[in-house]
Parts: C-alpha cells; structure tokens; sequence
C-alpha cells in the first residue's frame, strides 16, 4: 500500500510560471519530507526538505509547504525555468524509525520555453 | 568526488541466472541502501543497512540477498533472477539518523539497468 502518494504524474508549465507539484502521506508517524528531482538515466539528487516542526522551508526558486492535519505537502518552483524539467519524487520518513524513506510514483515536469 | 558508485550499469540476464550488483560510497556514510525503480511504482525500499554489520527488508525484498561488506560497500545479490526483477537499481547512502531530530537526505548512485530475459 502506497504510504505517499503523488497523484499527478504529469504537468506542463509555462517558462517564467510557477510550477505546483503535490504529493499526499497517509502515514501519521513521518516526520521529515524531501524532494528529489531525477534526469533522465541518472540518480535522483536531493532538492530540498522540511520537517514536521515548520511549516514552510525555502531555497532560492524552491520552497516546500507542509500541512500536517491535511498530511499534504507540495513544492513550489518560481520562476520555472526548462532546466527545471524533470521527474520530482517526495519522500517521507519517521523519525524515531528514520531509515525507511518511502518514495512517491514521481511527477514529470515539463517547462515549457 | 565520486560519492555513491555503482557496477555494472546495464546488465541482461536470462531467467534463473544470478548476479551481483555492486555499490560503494566514499561519504563515510553509515547507512545504504537498495531501490527500485518501475515505470508507476516510483523507488521502492529493497534492502537497506543502518550501519556496519546490520541489514534490514526493505517493501519489497523476495528475491534478493545483500551483504553490507564493510562500511564502503553494499551488494544486491539475485540469486535467480525473474522477469519481475527487470527494473533500474538505486544504491544510496546517508548519515544514520538519530533517533531524534531527524535530518539528512539519500545520496544516489547513478542506477543499474537490469533486463531479465
């Protein structure tokens, strides 16, 4: 059973726009949440993260959100740029069991220039 | 800067074949671990090892061995592989975590393309 879930496997955005990508957790005891982001035919590299004590965690363009009652979080890239387009992965894990990260199915992300 | 380092990188085998795939990382990282990457399924956990000496299931871990070598090096091993075992392989590692406050993140290797025949 899938612990976190995106469910968009796909979005296009305009250059210059802002790119929105969701990913949902149904496991209470995670703690700690990453984004990855993966080029074709090499290894997912990490972009940023956030644990459960914020709400909010931002890196220049990127900035990830964390609601923890609604157990969603989401990643917010301004401005998109076409080297942004790529698959993004998010990924939980609860901290006292911290070696386990569980993965989403991803999101393609397409800027489109 | 080599980070997490992964052999072979393509590899066919025929069902029932076995094979060895080989990771080490130079980040004197305690942990590693092994994924899996199918078309949908995103990564999931094969095996992964805490520290030295350790190694634990991971989601999804019929079919495979692995052997923490020393605090470098990690092996995934199929003892006979199956068509269901053609996928792409992530090697990783991290800092252990602490039991509390948490942090850290995985480094990936640049993935192994299996096809069993």
């Amino acid at each position: 059973d899938q612990q976190v879930k995106q469910n968009s496997p796909s979005l296009s955005v305009q250059e210059g726009r802002i790119s929105i990508l969701n990913c949902d957790y149904t496991n209470s005891m995670f703690d700690y949440f990453l984004w990855y982001k993966k080029y074709p035919a090499e290894g997912p590299t990490f972009l940023i993260s956030i644990s459960s004590i914020k709400d909010k965690n931002e890196d220049g363009r990127f900035t990830v959100f964390l609601n923890k009652s609604a157990k969603h979080l989401s990643l917010h890239i301004v401005p998109s740029q076409p080297g942004d387009s790529a698959v993004y992965f998010c990924a939980a894990s609860a901290g006292n069991t911290g070696n386990q990260f569980y993965f989403g199915t991803g999101t393609s992300l397409t800027v489109i220039p | 800067n080599a980070g997490v380092t992964q052999t072979p990188k393509f590899q066919v085998l025929k069902t029932g074949q076995s094979m060895t795939l080989q990771c080490a990382q130079d980040m004197n990282h305690n942990s590693m671990y092994w994924y899996r990457q199918d078309p949908g399924m995103g990564l999931r956990l094969i095996y992964y090892s805490a520290s030295e000496g350790t190694t634990d299931k991971g989601e999804v871990p019929n079919g495979y061995n692995v052997s923490r070598l020393n605090k470098r090096e990690f092996s995934l091993r199929l003892e006979s592989a199956a068509p269901s075992q053609t996928s792409v392989y992530f090697c990783a590692s991290s800092e252990a975590p602490g039991l509390a406050g948490w942090g850290g993140e995985l480094f990936f290797g640049e993935g192994s393309r299996l096809t069993v025949l």
